[in-house]
């Protein structure tokens, strides 16, 4: 059982444009969410995230919307650039829980 | 500079051999976390630990042990019990308040 799907395993956009990764997931306990980038050979790094009291939160070119009822949240990035080209995972956990659920990643490339 | 430091970042292994796989982390993080990642998927949780001298099984433990005996360091073996061993390795640390998870830059692992 899969609690956290990103359903797009690949996103293709052009440089400039709006970049829109999408993430569901079933535990409704779930109360903290979370993205990361990773580049091959790397590990992943922390992008940005949003605590389930939040729809929204910000931070320059990148923003994540959560949707409670829906179970969905996405990642914007405007405008694109090249270098944000690299996996976005999605993750997600339980405060206190003590461990992170990862989604199996979407691929985003950015065309200049 | 303070990071997770995991090695050796590639490893040969015949089959039937048991191989253990670093990670030393200066951050002073109290928890410290072993993911398996496989071509086109997620980070699948091993192991991990929330306390010295004390540890958890994760999704996929089976085939695996680690070891918290310093709060700087969780080393991971990979039994030969482990099924299908080859994959890309990442180790990661998080501090008490578990904000994000900050991760090593990983072990790849090859049976051959």
């Amino acid at each position: 059982d899969q609690q956290v799907k990103q359903n797009s395993p690949s996103l293709s956009v052009q440089e400039g444009r709006i970049s829109i990764l999408n993430c569901d997931y079933t535990n409704s306990m779930f109360d903290y969410f979370l993205w990361y980038k990773k580049y091959p050979a790397e590990g992943p790094t922390f992008l940005i995230s949003i605590s389930s009291i939040k729809d929204k939160n910000e931070d320059g070119r990148f923003t994540v919307f959560l949707n409670k009822s829906a179970k969905h949240l996405s990642l914007h990035i405007v405008p694109s650039q090249p270098g944000d080209s690299a996996v976005y995972f999605c993750a997600a956990r339980v405060t206190n829980a003590g461990k992170s659920t990862f989604g199996d990643g979407t691929t985003l490339t950015v065309k200049p | 500079d303070g990071g997770i430091t995991q090695s050796p970042k590639y490893l040969f292994r015949k089959e039937g051999q048991n191989v253990t796989l670093s990670c030393e982390q200066n951050l002073n993080h109290d928890a410290m976390y072993w993911y398996r990642q496989d071509p086109g998927q997620g980070l699948r949780l091993i192991y991990y630990s929330q306390i010295v001298n004390d540890f958890q099984k994760g999704d996929i433990a089976e085939g695996y042990s680690v070891s918290r005996e310093k709060k700087e360091s969780f080393p991971l073996t990979v039994t030969s019990a482990q099924k299908n061993p080859t994959a890309f390795y990442l180790c990661a640390s998080a501090s008490t308040s578990f904000r994000e998870l900050f991760f090593g830059e990983g072990s790849r692992l090859t049976v051959l």
